[in-house]
Formats: C-alpha cells, sequence, structure tokens
C-alpha cells in the first residue's frame, strides 16, 4: 500500500520567515494531496489540496507543489506568524477511502 | 451543530470495561472513518465506511468494533482494552465520488487512556 514520509519532524523559524515541510510517496498512482494543520486540543483541519494534474496550488500565504515524476510534494508558508504554529500533516490517497498521512512536522514560529 | 462531533472529549477506563465513542457528522458525507493517533507516529487508519458498509478492516485488534447505523452516525466500540490502545482517536468524514477525493473533516477527538 502507499507509504508517506513527511520532513522535517520538527520545524522552528522567525516570523517573518518562510516554511518548508517535504513529503514523499511510494505510490505513483496516487492523485490526491491534501495538507492537514492540528492545532492543540482539535482534530486536523484541511488548508490546501492538490490533484495530480495540477503542478502548484496558492492559496494567500500557503502554497503546495507537486512532483509527479520525483513522487514528492511540499507545503510552503510565507511570512509565518504565529498563529501559524501547529502540527502540519501531509496526506496522499489513490482512490477514495484509502488516505495516508505522514507522520506530522511540528512548526513554531517565533515572534 | 456543524461539521464532525466527537464524544466524549476524554475517556478514562480500566482494562475490563466496555465503553464507546460516539461520533455524528452534519456534512451530509458519503464516508465515515475512525484513525488512531498515537504521538510520533503517522494517523493509523483503522476503520473505513463508504455509504454505511465496512470497506476495510485494516487488520484492527478485535476489542476494536465499529458500529455505523447510518451515513450520519459512528460508533467505535471498546472491550477488554489494553494499555497501549491509549492514544487520541479521531472520527472524519468525507465525500467519495466515483474514485475522487474531496479532503476529510476530522472531529477534535476522543483522548483515551487505559488503566
Amino acid at each position: 500500500g502507499e507509504n508517506v514520509e513527511q520532513h522535517p519532524s520538527t520545524l522552528s523559524v522567525q516570523e517573518g520567515d518562510s516554511a518548508v515541510i517535504k513529503c514523499t510517496y511510494s505510490d505513483s498512482a496516487s492523485n490526491y494531496f491534501p495538507w492537514y494543520k492540528q492545532e492543540l486540543g482539535k482534530g486536523p483541519q484541511l488548508i490546501i489540496d492538490i490533484r495530480s494534474n495540477v503542478g502548484e496550488k496558492k492559496d494567500q500565504r500557503i502554497a503546495v507543489t507537486l512532483n509527479k515524476t520525483a513522487k514528492h510534494f511540499s507545503l510552503h508558508i510565507t511570512e509565518t506568524q504565529p498563529e501559524d504554529s501547529a502540527v502540519y500533516f501531509c496526506a496522499a490517497s489513490i482512490y477514495g477511502n484509502d488516505m495516508r498521512f505522514g507522520a506530522g512536522t511540528r512548526l513554531t514560529v517565533k515572534p | 451543530e456543524t461539521g464532525v462531533t466527537q464524544t466524549p472529549r476524554h475517556l478514562v477506563m480500566g482494562m475490563t470495561n466496555k465503553k464507546s465513542l460516539k461520533c455524528e457528522q452534519h456534512l451530509g458525507h458519503n464516508a465515515m472513518y475512525w484513525y488512531k493517533q498515537s504521538a510520533k507516529k503517522p494517523l493509523e487508519l483503522m476503520f473505513v465506511y463508504s455509504l454505511e458498509e465496512r470497506v476495510e478492516n485494516n487488520s484492527v485488534p478485535s476489542r476494536f468494533s465499529p458500529e455505523c447505523p447510518n451515513s450520519s452516525h459512528l460508533f467505535l466500540h471498546l472491550h477488554t482494552l489494553q494499555p497501549e490502545d491509549s492514544a487520541l482517536y479521531l472520527c472524519a468524514s468525507s465525500q467519495v465520488e466515483g474514485l475522487t477525493d474531496y479532503g476529510y473533516t476530522f472531529g477534535s477527538g476522543t483522548r483515551l487512556t487505559v488503566v
């Protein structure tokens, strides 16, 4: 089955800097790649997603890029703010009902 | 109520107890999931229900028993658990159309402690 690896496990940046989190997946048939943000005491929340027919997608300060050939995708957060501090999860899916998650990245934005 | 609601938020149970976790989604989705979240490990998929039929068991121990009486409700029945079963149990729902995913909506989880 699909295996998703995520790096780094922890990331600390200064407020205003950019943060990048990278994920690789094993099954070339995967076609849907969402990113989730989990704040303390809450469940993961979908923040952005990308499908395999698209190379990049942006939503304000957040962007996701996908390299199908290399089987990796990345989350980019620009102009980070303290409220961006959370655990971020990447995921990959081949078809409905089979979402597999990375182990998570704990992002800390220092004011 | 909107989104995905899980109850209780916290649960402490002995190894000989029987308890149930409840999940309710108010989004009109057609698929529901149970995930286990342990420290420093990826989210582990436990059970999937699509159109109220279980589609994946994922080799979960029989001390965990899911139930999906309708498309809006999902239960996880627990009995004779082990201390290593202590974790955050997350429920999620999604709309699946054919082979297309639309992302999951998660509840806030039930923090389970087995003593």
